[in-house]
């Protein structure tokens, strides 16, 4: 079973940032958040991932609370190309990756 | 575009059928990973290889039979299948990490309908 909860969907305007909650309140010490993203007739594709800290990439920002109980996804300026279905994953090495239900993000023009 | 390649996008094959998914990386990926996607559900772990040996199998049934040829290479064989196998079939790839799981790439799936 997947470890997180996430909104089933969201709507973002334009060139707004969209922030992706996730709560994953049972989440071990040693167990790391990663996010992904599905496209309509794509496969998912990786966006970051984190442990702790506060991760930034070219896609995204992670922000992970102290208690590592919850984090958010944040895409800066969305785009319509960003309408997709975010999935928080929380995995230990040596698990099998589990997939949640997502949250469908849609950008709305 | 994606970096890893996965033939036929697309397969409709009777219940009696013999056919082979097949799955391509050249990134010099050492793990990769089967998954199937039902309608309107996220992608579900059925086959995971590490330097071409088989790793984690999901308790797959049997007409579902992966293959690793090589380090660039992944098929999945499939015989006798059911209409409920009828799905979206992915294929990923990943480094093999020590600590962590290394971020997956993934193909854009063959779609598999059963007739």
């Amino acid at each position: 079973d997947a470890k997180t909860t996430q909104p089933t969907s969201m709507d973002c305007a334009e060139g707004r940032a969209a922030n992706l909650p996730c709560n994953h309140s049972t989440i071990s010490g040693n167990e790391y958040v990663y996010w992904y993203r599905q496209i309509h007739s794509q496969g998912p594709q990786y966006i970051i991932h984190g442990l702790k800290n506060n991760e930034t990439n070219e896609m995204a920002s992670l922000i992970i609370t102290e208690d590592r109980k919850s984090s958010t996804l944040i895409l800066p300026h969305a785009t319509l190309r960003d309408t997709a279905v975010y999935y928080c994953i929380v995995h230990n090495y040596g698990q099998n990756f589990v997939f949640g239900p997502g949250t469908r993000l849609s950008v709305l023009p | 575009d994606t970096e890893v390649t996965q033939t036929p996008k697309h397969l409709v094959m009777g219940m009696t059928n013999k056919k082979s998914l097949k799955c391509e990386q050249h990134m010099g990926h050492r793990a990769m990973y089967w998954y199937k996607q039902k309608a309107k559900k996220p992608p579900e772990l059925m086959f995971v290889y590490s330097y071409e040996k088989l790793s984690i199998n999901e308790s797959v049934p049997s007409r579902f039979s992966p293959e690793c040829p090589n380090s660039s290479l992944l098929n999945l064989h499939l015989h006798a299948l059911q209409p409920e196998d009828s799905a979206l079939y992915l294929c990923a790839s990943s480094r093999v990490g020590s600590t962590e799981i290394q971020p997956q790439h993934f193909g854009d799936g063959t779609r598999l309908s059963i007739l």
